[in-house]
């Protein structure tokens, strides 16, 4: 079964610091994809990144980027250089990459950006 | 402009009735995802389909069911709504068989069981 752990409820940050948000994740699958989706207070999800476990370079995406550690099933999200719109919810997830490809994601980590 | 629409935003509804949630995707998404979000525990998934008539349980089936009968739509059941099903609900919907299939999402439906 497929299971991912966040183990930070609230993060907080400064404007302009780089913050970290973890993410560890239970899976058999050999193939597997790992994502963030960032959940604002207006409730959307918007994707923000993905890493796949036979990438060999960690996933960059703007301020973006997930530190990906395989033997140590983490996929850990950093964003540099924090902004006061940053503030949001964010989520882990992870799907298989074939056959069925349930979605299945984190408690979230809410994370608040101060001036 | 891909869209997946809920068909309500909020719903309040009564115990022991009977609650229909429908999302609608237009992007031809073979995989279709329900979930219900509470403070502290994340995405709980549902049930997702994987095609046409077919579903799997996700991690928290119990009091729900759900119908796929056309690749565009897929509904999420309450055949007898209780107070701690009281939640929002999130629709999702993936392409199939694609390695960073990005997930769409609609816009939530807060149910509130009274």
């Amino acid at each position: 079964a497929q299971k991912i752990t966040q183990t930070q409820p609230g993060m907080f940050v400064q404007e302009k610091e780089a913050v970290t948000l973890d993410c560890t994740y239970d899976t058999s699958d050999p193939s597997y994809g790992l994502f963030w989706y960032k959940q604002p207070s207006s409730g959307e999800m918007i994707f923000l990144i993905y890493q796949g476990s036979y990438d060999q370079q960690n996933a960059t995406e703007g301020r973006y980027s997930l530190n990906f550690q395989k033997a140590r099933k983490s996929a850990n999200l950093v964003i540099s250089a924090s902004q006061l719109g940053d503030s949001a919810m964010y989520f882990c997830a992870m799907s298989r990459v074939t056959g069925f490809q349930k979605l299945v994601f984190g408690t979230g980590t809410r994370l608040l950006v101060s001036p | 402009d891909v869209k997946v629409t809920q068909s309500s935003r909020y719903l309040v509804k009564r115990t022991g009735e009977k609650v229909f949630l429908e999302c609608v995707q237009d992007m031809d998404h073979e995989n279709m995802f329900w979930y219900r979000q509470d403070p502290g525990l994340g995405l709980r998934l549902i049930y997702f389909s994987y095609d046409v008539k077919m579903k799997e349980k996700g991690d928290i089936p119990e009091g729900y069911s759900v119908s796929r009968e056309k690749k565009e739509r897929f509904s999420l059941i309450l055949e007898s709504a209780s107070t701690n099903q009281t939640s929002m609900y999130l629709c999702a919907s993936t392409i199939s068989d694609r390695a960073n299939t990005e997930a769409f999402f609609g816009q939530g439906t807060r149910l509130t069981v009274v």
